[in-house]
């Protein structure tokens, strides 16, 4: 059991440009979550997947977010055309159903600043 | 529907005194309940799970949370608070589907 890794660890970028962050859950793990996370607040639920079918998005999350889970195993997820409200920590979270029900693992994250 | 409200934003206390960090919770399921706790530059790390087996849950670290119903709460304590305590703490609500929603967080401060 590696853990949930991210990556990058920062991404700094300039407003208008497209960013793609990955992550990998631990690898028996089912179900994997995207979170944002700003200074002061708690993590807010950005989407989810169960193996590769994305089964839940934020009604908050903008058009110009994406993310994908190809083969139910690493994610990505993209910003496009960036704004200086996109900067946060984007968390990454993985947990298996069943016993593990609820139980989140989470990655180290990848603070974004929107330049 | 689910939301969580802690109720103390920062929480500061003297090393070797009791910690009490306040949560209310609404959920439309029959609630999964939770804390984590996040250290400096650290990751988010499961500090204990409401799982309906017992009311008063025990997890790592003297850390312990009691399932009040009637109260819709599920506050967390530690009866003597250490240095290496100090931290953001989130109390969270899950629904069935495993999609967590966070409190707003409490930094805890202790004080030699």
């Amino acid at each position: 059991d590696t853990g949930v890794s991210q990556d990058p660890r920062h991404k700094i970028t300039k407003r208008g440009q497209n960013v793609t962050f990955r992550c990998d859950p631990i690898s028996e793990h089912n179900r994997l979550y995207w979170y944002r996370q700003t200074l002061g607040q708690g993590p807010e639920f950005l989407t989810y997947f169960q193996n590769e079918a994305q089964l839940e998005k934020s009604r908050l999350l903008s058009d110009r977010f994406s993310a994908e889970r190809p083969k139910g195993s690493f994610s990505t997820l993209e910003i496009q055309r960036t704004e200086q409200g996109d900067s946060a920590m984007y968390l990454c979270a993985s947990s298996q159903t069943g016993t593990g029900e609820g139980k989140l693992f989470f990655g180290s994250g990848t603070q974004l600043s929107v330049l | 529907a689910q939301s969580v409200t802690q109720l103390d934003s920062h929480v500061s206390v003297s090393e070797g005194t009791p910690v009490l960090l306040r949560c209310n919770y609404s959920s439309s399921y029959s609630p999964s309940l939770f804390w984590y706790v996040q250290h400096p530059n650290k990751g988010l790390q499961l500090l204990l799970k409401y799982t309906s087996a017992a009311t008063l849950v025990k997890g790592i670290n003297g850390f312990e949370a009691e399932f009040k119903k009637s109260e819709t709460s599920f506050h967390l304590t530690k009866p003597s608070a250490h240095m290496s305590d100090a931290a953001e703490y989130f109390c969270v609500v899950s629904d069935p589907a495993g999609k967590s929603t966070f409190g707003d967080g409490t930094t805890l401060t202790v004080k030699p």
